[in-house]
């Protein structure tokens, strides 16, 4: 069971190069997230999804873009990386239904520097 | 608005002390409130978490926390700490049960001294 798997784990971004984040789970999650962290600022919500083709802004959209195609899968997409991308980023799933929530299951994480 | 402050973003404690970690919660109606672990490169694991049913609560390795709501706090304690606990520790804090609205704080990071 592979949980939720990011990648790359590593990137070096220009300054106005585009990627994507890939993230897929197998835990049939419903919920999916973005975070960022930052030293000293904890995690901030960047997007987040609560099933297949439904996406909504968390507290840190600006620069980013997200989309939710199948359950498994929910990529992130820096279109003009700026500086201030720089983060390490982590996506996570968890099963909510009934107003009940399974414990959020995170990636390992990838470290973006943008140059 | 719901927000978490961790007071101290580094505790160095001798192996064998208690750990102590403190979270204080604000949110304007009852709370549901998580305590994670990261260790170093790695993504975030759940301690334990706090949903309105018992006060006190149990984790993994040994961790618990109490609910205080007259304190507005859920402070994380082990009674012996083990170089393996050298880690960073968020406490996060929600309104839903609904991750979407988890706010959490800035971390904190432990060091265990031998």
């Amino acid at each position: 069971n592979a949980g939720v798997t990011q990648t790359p784990k590593f990137r070096i971004l220009k300054i106005g190069q585009s990627m994507t984040l890939q993230c897929t789970q197998d835990m049939n999650h419903n919920y999916m997230y973005w975070y960022r962290q930052d030293p000293g600022m904890g995690l901030k919500l960047i997007y987040y999804s609560v099933g297949a083709g439904i996406t909504d802004k968390g507290e840190v959209p600006n620069g980013y873009n997200v989309s939710r195609s199948t359950t498994e899968d929910f990529p992130l997409r820096l279109e003009l990386a700026a500086p201030s991308q720089t983060s390490v980023y982590f996506c996570a799933s968890s099963y909510f239904k009934d107003r009940v929530n399974t414990e959020a299951f995170f990636g390992q994480g990838t470290r973006l520097t943008v140059v | 608005a719901q927000s978490v402050t961790q007071l101290g973003s580094h505790v160095s404690v001798s192996e064998g002390a208690l750990v102590l970690l403190r979270c204080n919660y604000s949110s304007s109606v009852p709370p549901y409130l998580f305590w994670y672990v990261q260790y170093p490169n790695q993504g975030l694991q759940l301690l334990l978490k706090y949903t309105s049913a018992a006060t006190l609560v149990k984790g993994i390795n040994g961790f618990e926390a109490e609910f205080k709501k007259s304190e507005t706090s859920f402070h994380l304690t082990k009674p012996s700490a083990h170089m393996s606990d050298a880690a960073e520790y968020f406490c996060a804090v929600s309104r839903s049960g609904g991750y979407q609205k988890v706010t959490f704080g800035t971390g904190t990071k432990l060091q265990v001294i031998p």
